[in-house]
C-alpha cells in the first residue's frame, strides 16, 4: 500500500525548519528516507526500524511513531543543498516478502 | 555509505532492439536487488524483486518476457528491455539492499530514450 506523504511542497528561506510526514494505514516493519535531486537518483537517508524510534542528528533527523504507521522527517536550519525531492519508502510485509512503496514525494525548494 | 553502480547512464536506441542495464554493488553484498522506473515527477515504481540465484519476482502489470532480469551473484544484476518502444523510454533506477541493517541504496539510474 501506497504511504501518505505531506505536505506535497514546501518553500523555505535558508536557515527555516520543515517537517514532513509520511503515514501508512497499516503498521510498518521499517520506513526508509531518500532525498532525490532533479535528474538524479535518491539518496539514502536513513531508515528507522523500531516503535518510537527517533535518529539522525541535530539537522536532519526522523521518527517513527509507537504504533509503527507514521514517521516525520525533520529538517533543522535548511541549506540550499536540501532542496529536491524526499520520498518515504515504506515496508508492510518484512521477511521475504519485503519490498518498499514509495509515498509521492514532497518537493522542498530551500532559497536564498 | 554503501555504493551501488550502474551502467550505462544514458542509452538511445531505435524501436525493436533490446538494452542491457547492469546494476552492481560495489562495497556490499545484496542477496536481493530491486529495478524501478521513474516517469518525470512521479514517484519510483518497483518493476521486479531480484534474488540472487533464483527467478525475479515481478510486480503486477510488469510483462517478465519484455523486462528479463538475471542476478547472477551477490553484487550484479542485469535488467535487459527487449524489444524496446518509445513508450519504454523511463528512468530506470537498481537498488539494492544490505544484508545486515536492512538499508537500500540506490544506483545512479539510467536513463533510456527509444526512437
Amino acid at each position: 500500500q501506497q504511504p501518505v506523504q505531506s505536505p506535497q511542497a514546501v518553500i523555505l528561506r535558508e536557515g527555516e525548519d520543515a517537517v514532513i510526514n509520511c503515514s501508512s494505514s497499516k503498521a510498518l516493519y521499517s520506513v526508509h528516507w531518500y532525498r532525490q535531486k532533479h535528474g538524479e537518483a535518491p539518496v539514502f537517508l536513513m531508515i528507522l526500524l523500531k516503535g518510537g524510534e527517533q535518529k539522525g542528528h541535530e539537522k536532519i533527523s526522523a521518527s517513527f511513531n509507537e504504533k509503527k504507521q507514521q514517521s516525520s522527517l525533520y529538517l533543522t536550519a535548511s541549506q540550499l543543498s536540501y532542496s529536491g525531492t524526499y520520498f518515504c519508502g515504506t515496508d508492510d510485509s518484512g521477511g521475504s516478502n519485503y519490498k518498499l512503496t514509495f509515498g509521492k514525494g514532497t518537493l522542498l525548494t530551500v532559497n536564498p | 555509505g554503501a555504493v551501488v553502480s550502474q551502467h550505462p547512464s544514458w542509452v538511445i536506441c531505435k524501436s525493436g532492439t533490446s538494452v542491457k542495464i547492469e546494476c552492481r554493488s560495489l562495497d556490499f553484498q545484496a542477496t536481493t536487488m530491486f529495478w524501478y522506473r521513474q516517469f518525470p515527477k512521479q514517484s519510483l515504481m518497483l518493476m521486479a524483486t531480484s534474488n540472487e540465484g533464483s527467478k525475479a519476482t515481478y510486480e503486477q502489470g510488469v510483462e517478465k518476457d519484455k523486462f528479463l532480469i538475471n542476478h547472477a551473484s551477490l553484487t550484479l544484476s542485469t535488467l535487459t528491455v527487449t524489444s524496446a518502444h518509445p513508450e519504454d523510454s523511463s528512468f530506470y533506477i537498481c537498488s539494492a539492499r544490505e544484508i545486515q541493517g536492512g538499508s537500500q541504496y540506490f544506483g545512479p539510474g539510467t536513463r533510456l530514450l527509444v526512437l
